[in-house]
């Protein structure tokens, strides 16, 4: 079974600054999607950014970008210039890309922003 | 507002009590799938319905069941309720299998949170 792993429960930024969250996963599949969703304190699952496995190049959506390392299993998201809105719980997912499956998620980490 | 609903937003019941969660996805997806969010914790998922059919099982106890009606709401059935299953219940659909598309997003509503007394 398909496991996703994230090893930092707690993480803080500065204002303006980058930080990076850590995802790991286990998997057998060659081909795959990645998630990073965010919940913020209104309890919504947001989608931050997707990347398929197939593909080498890294995802980026405007100050969200991954670190996609298809053999060490490593799927880190940086965001960079880091704002008060971005403090959330970060979840990792992991689904399999064949036909509509469910996600499988870490256990989160949760992210506080500093002024 | 990622389009699916849920209703109710918030359940407050008794132990040994039975209800009932509803889930409307997205206009055209087909599929369903339920999640379970415990206190600080990750996403467990439940089950999955695609066009009325269950597709894949979680998680579930069996004291929940779920079903997929013609129109593709969905409704998710918690019977003999405990305290453990105090929870955030999260509904979300996806659209029809695309061939190998980016997508397959999972689109998911605004959840119930259910509290066992």
């Amino acid at each position: 079974a398909q496991t996703v792993t994230q090893s930092q429960p707690e993480m803080s930024v500065q204002e303006a600054e980058t930080v990076t969250l850590s995802c790991t996963y286990d998997t057998s599949e060659s081909d795959y999607y990645l998630f990073w969703y965010k919940q913020p304190p209104s309890r919504q699952m947001i989608l931050v950014i997707r990347q398929e496995a197939y593909k080498q190049q890294n995802a980026t959506e405007n100050r969200f970008s991954v670190n996609f390392q298809k053999a060490a299993k490593s799927f880190s998201l940086k965001i960079s210039d880091s704002q008060l809105g971005d403090a959330a719980m970060y979840f990792c997912a992991y689904r399999t890309s064949s036909g509509n499956t469910p996600l499988v998620f870490g256990k989160g980490t949760r992210l506080s922003v500093i002024a | 507002d990622s389009g699916v609903t849920q209703t109710p937003k918030h359940l407050i019941t008794a132990t040994g009590q039975r209800v009932t969660l509803r889930c409307s996805p997205r206009s055209g997806d087909l599929s369903v799938y339920w999640y379970q969010q415990s206190l600080d914790q990750g996403l467990q998922f439940l089950i999955q319905y695609y066009n009325g059919e269950e597709r894949a099982k979680g998680n579930i106890l069996e004291r929940f069941s779920a079903q997929q009606f013609p129109d593709l709401h969905s409704e998710l059935n918690l019977s003999s309720l405990e305290l453990g299953d105090s929870a955030l219940y999260f509904c979300a659909s996806s659209a029809q299998w695309a061939g190998g598309q980016i997508g397959n997003e999972q689109f998911f509503g605004p959840g119930t949170r259910l509290t066992v007394l």
